[in-house]
């Protein structure tokens, strides 16, 4: 089955304390991005990668960080998270950038 | 810069009603509008799609509508459906990604 699956879906940690949300997909696509999702602000999109080892800023990077060490796997890096990155995070996977998005189930993150 | 602009945050209609969900744009330079569903605890969904050449495409029960003059967009959802209740994107093209408009959460009252 086609997929893309984040980890883990929920997850409550201390300012400070760095963490890792692991997404991977299946589909061979090219392209992987993170969003964050939050009250009357959409779907705002945080990093992409267009292959291997491309990454870019989108609209909201600071304080997070990513790789893509592999075409599959794109986690996305808090290496000191804050309470205002508490959020609903999604990864999504394309055959291209702007072309139709496969996303993750979601990980609710709260920074406490 | 807000690309798509989703001005109803919330939209109610009876069951068996039509339902239409609206985006106004600001930038003609791309080449798709996508709509995606979303329901809770769970990510989007891709639901229809319309090329910036085309005025109309449907798909079964989902039409979306381009007015390139007025730059708007709008999903019509005919009939509604309660498993139709859900939040409602709209999104462009860009050169490398995707721009999504804030949503509109629909209730379809059984």
């Amino acid at each position: 089955e086609a997929q893309v699956t984040q980890n883990p879906r929920y997850l409550i940690t201390v300012t400070g304390k760095k963490l890792t949300v692991t997404c991977s997909q299946n589909m061979n696509h090219e392209y992987m991005s993170w969003y964050r999702q939050d009250p009357g602000l959409g779907l705002r999109q945080i990093y992409y990668s267009m292959n291997v080892e491309v990454t870019d800023k989108g609209d909201v990077p600071e304080g997070y960080k990513v790789s893509r060490k592999e075409k599959r796997n794109f986690p996305l890096i808090l290496e000191s998270p804050s309470p205002n990155q508490t959020s609903l995070y999604f990864c999504a996977s394309s055959p291209e950038g702007n072309t139709e998005a496969f996303f993750g189930q979601g990980t609710r993150l709260t920074v406490v | 810069d807000q690309q798509v602009k989703q001005n109803s945050p919330s939209l109610s209609v009876q069951e068996g009603r039509i339902s239409i969900l609206n985006c106004d744009y600001t930038n003609s330079m791309f080449d798709y509008f996508l709509w995606y569903k979303k329901y809770p605890a769970e990510g989007p969904t891709f639901l229809i799609s319309i090329s910036s050449i085309k005025d109309k495409n449907e798909d079964g029960r989902f039409t979306v509508f381009l007015n390139k003059s007025a730059k708007h967009l709008s999903l019509h959802i005919v009939p509604s459906q309660p498993g139709d209740s859900a939040v409602y994107f709209c999104a462009r093209t860009g050169a490398n990604n995707l721009f999504f408009g804030t949503g509109t959460r629909l209730t379809v009252i059984p």
